[in-house]
């Protein structure tokens, strides 16, 4: 089975601009999840799409948004950069079974993303 | 909130045994997890522990759950140069979906 890909692995902007991420899961998951790493914050959670829906959401800021299509393949889009925002986004897919069985993530390479 | 913590940093020697070590504040936590993180690469799954279990053992990966205590280790036996990473502990609950909340990671360097 492939592994998750996201495209593209880096990227680089400017204040003020807006960028869209995108993740392929592995075939199969129905569950996406988003998250920013950074040295300083370490690995946040952004949010979680599950069947075209967003199920779980963290702590950022409305600038942040994402959506999943009908093939479970996931974008993640960021309005207005700041220098913060420059980070390795990680995207994971899971099963998305639920119930009592873990639902696994399975982690992409990333996408690098430096705002200048 | 839930929060999960580990020591930043562990150095070994090769061929020793390394123990990286978390805790987590969440008693609802039902499953842990610990990834690896090499450089430039996202998180590979090593293995996870339910937590009404005490140890699991996966090959030269042994991870130990003392759930009153609420800490999680992951023993590597025989450690090799190309288990330099950082290595993260996460965990999760059941029916909130995939709200995983991770560690800061734990930079593991092994000595020549």
């Amino acid at each position: 089975k492939a592994g998750v890909t996201q495209t593209p692995r880096y990227l680089i902007k400017t204040r003020g601009q807006q960028v869209t991420l995108s993740c392929s899961p592995i075939s199969g998951h129905r569950s996406v999840s988003w998250y920013q790493q950074t040295p300083g914050q370490g690995l946040q959670f952004l949010f979680e799409y599950f069947s075209e829906t967003q199920r779980n959401k963290g702590n950022f800021p409305g600038r942040f948004s994402g959506r999943q299509f009908s093939n479970s393949r996931s974008e993640m889009n960021v309005s207005t950069l700041e220098l913060g925002d420059s980070a390795l986004y990680l995207c994971a897919s899971s099963p998305g079974r639920g119930g009592r069985l873990p639902d696994t993530q399975y982690f992409g390479p990333g996408t690098r993303l430096t705002v200048l | 909130g839930e929060d999960v913590e580990q020591s930043l940093f562990l150095s070994v020697r090769e061929g020793d045994s390394s123990v990286i070590n978390c805790t987590y504040t969440d008693s609802s936590s039902t499953y842990l997890y610990w990834y690896k993180q090499e450089p430039g690469a996202g998180l590979q799954l090593l293995t996870y522990i339910f937590s009404n279990m005490d140890m699991k053992q996966d090959q030269r990966l042994t991870v130990l759950l003392n759930k009153k205590d609420k800490h999680l280790s992951l023993r590597i036996a025989d450690t090799q140069t190309g288990d330099s990473a950082i290595y993260f502990c996460a965990e999760s609950e059941l029916d909130y979906g995939q709200n995983f909340v991770f560690g800061p990671g734990t930079r593991l360097s092994v000595l020549p």
